[in-house]
């Protein structure tokens, strides 16, 4: 149990265009989903967190209008990231936490490679 | 205070071999301090996590040692094999918030 599933694993863009990952609970429901980005050999970074039903807090430095988060039911959170250039392309992983309190425990995602040309 | 110290940085060990990753924090209200390992183009996966009220927790060849006065956590691995070549984060968490990371262990167990 406990899977959280991304789509797509992978994905080239081309600048300007505008990128949509999913990211699914398949067996349990989430109501705290957290997007963070990776670059290689570093740690993990946080951008955002959300909660079903409502606006996602961003992290400091993460611009909201360019990394749109839509945590629309308690097993799919969605992270576009508009206007794509360059810089953006990274590891993008999520992560979903259990709403069951005895749990407390957060399942990450397969990550998606965002390569923007 | 919210940082987590993870050290070292890198690690090669020989199959089974012990190997031993370490974490501080300063944070005393952190109650929570999972492991991740993460292998190359995949996110990581939960391996073994501990509460402050235990000092020690195994899982396999897994052992989280926890030392509350000290305010540090590791990780052994005992008998390590080449499978278990990967990245492991250390990482903690005061209740009901976010997870705060470790700088990552790039582990290197050869044959």
């Amino acid at each position: 149990g406990a899977v959280v599933s991304q789509h797509p694993s992978w994905v080239i863009c081309k600048s300007g265009t505008s990128v949509k990952i999913e990211c699914r609970s398949l067996d349990f429901q989430a109501t705290t989903m957290f997007w963070y980005r990776q670059f290689p050999k570093q740690s993990l970074m946080l951008m955002a967190t959300s909660n079903e039903g409502s606006k996602a807090t961003y992290e400091q430095g993460v611009e909201k209008d360019k990394f749109l988060i839509n945590h629309a039911s308690l097993t799919l959170s969605t992270l576009t990231v508009t206007s794509a250039h360059p810089e953006d392309s990274s590891f993008y992983i999520c992560s979903a936490r259990r709403w069951e309190p005895a749990y407390n425990e957060q399942f990450f995602g397969p990550g998606t490679r965002l390569t923007v040309l | 205070q919210q940082q987590v110290k993870q050290s070292p940085q890198s690690l090669i060990v020989q199959k089974g071999g012990i190997s031993i990753i370490n974490c501080a924090y300063e944070n005393t209200a952190f109650d929570y301090f999972p492991w991740y390992q993460q292998f190359p183009g995949k996110g990581p996966a939960l391996l073994i996590a501990i509460r402050p009220d235990v000092s020690e927790k195994k899982e396999g060849r897994f052992t989280i040692s926890f030392n509350k006065s000290a305010k540090q956590f590791s990780l052994h691995i005992m008998d390590s094999q080449p499978g278990d070549s990967a990245t492991y984060f250390c990482a903690a968490r005061v209740s009901g918030s976010r997870l705060t990371f470790g700088e990552g262990t790039q582990l290197t167990v050869n044959p």
